[in-house]
């Protein structure tokens, strides 16, 4: 079954540190990841898109990588701000199904 | 226009109503989907417009939820005797071509549902 989990479902840090967050992956076939930021109250805003060949991806403080065997990527936040509070959602788009499968998203509060 | 816009932002009906959802895409995106967002839950996919093409409705539900697409431009979303199970957040998005293409999706800001 095709399937997209993020961890963890939810995060608080202290700004200005660092954080990551993964998404787990069983889609196949793989066609693409992309990483959403979802502010409250507003639609998703995509961050980053990576393809199968691509290892790291980055978007000014945002860092997204991709491990294709494993199945797993990463979205890094360096010298996180109060701005970064939002959701974080993995998409992966399966080439098979023409369907993109939203994980949970993983809710980040940062605290000033 | 500048973005996805969504109509109204907000809407409480009561069990058994009718309503509808308005999502006006940006202009000149083929691609048009509609998606349902129950609190801290994940995008659930509902349907698809592409084109003329006939819709993808493999994420409806139930037979009360219906949408309908003029050409290229707005859509609606219809939950005919609404419950209360179907207070959420719908989200509409766009893009430039359709799921063949793996697009970026630019999504509105969504109508939060509440049904009493």
């Amino acid at each position: 079954k095709n399937q997209v989990e993020q961890s963890p479902q939810s995060l608080i840090i202290l700004e200005g540190k660092n954080c990551t967050l993964q998404c787990n992956y069983t889609v196949s076939p793989f066609s693409n990841l992309r990483w959403y930021k979802q502010d409250t109250g507003r639609g998703p805003v995509s961050l980053t898109i990576m393809t199968f060949s691509e290892n790291t991806k980055s978007n000014g403080r945002y860092t997204a990588t991709l491990d294709a065997d494993t199945k797993q990527s990463s979205l890094h936040i360096t010298a996180s701000q109060l701005s970064d509070s939002a959701s974080y959602i993995c998409v992966v788009y399966s080439s098979g199904t023409y369907k993109y499968i939203f994980g949970t998203g993983t809710r980040l509060k940062v605290l000033a | 226009g500048a973005g996805v816009s969504q109509s109204p932002s907000n809407k409480v009906t009561e069990k058994g109503k009718d309503v509808e959802l308005r999502c006006d895409p940006i202009s000149g995106h083929t691609a048009l989907y509609w998606y349902r967002q129950r609190l801290g839950q994940g995008l659930e996919f509902l349907i698809y417009f592409q084109g003329n093409s006939a819709p993808d409705k493999s994420g409806l539900p139930s037979d009360r939820f219906s949408a309908e697409r003029t050409g290229e431009s707005v859509s609606t979303l219809t939950i005919q005797r609404t419950q209360q199970e179907d207070s959420a957040v719908y989200l509409c998005a766009s893009s430039l071509k359709g799921q063949g293409f793996s697009e970026t999706q630019y999504f509105g800001p969504g109508t939060r549902l509440l049904v009493l």
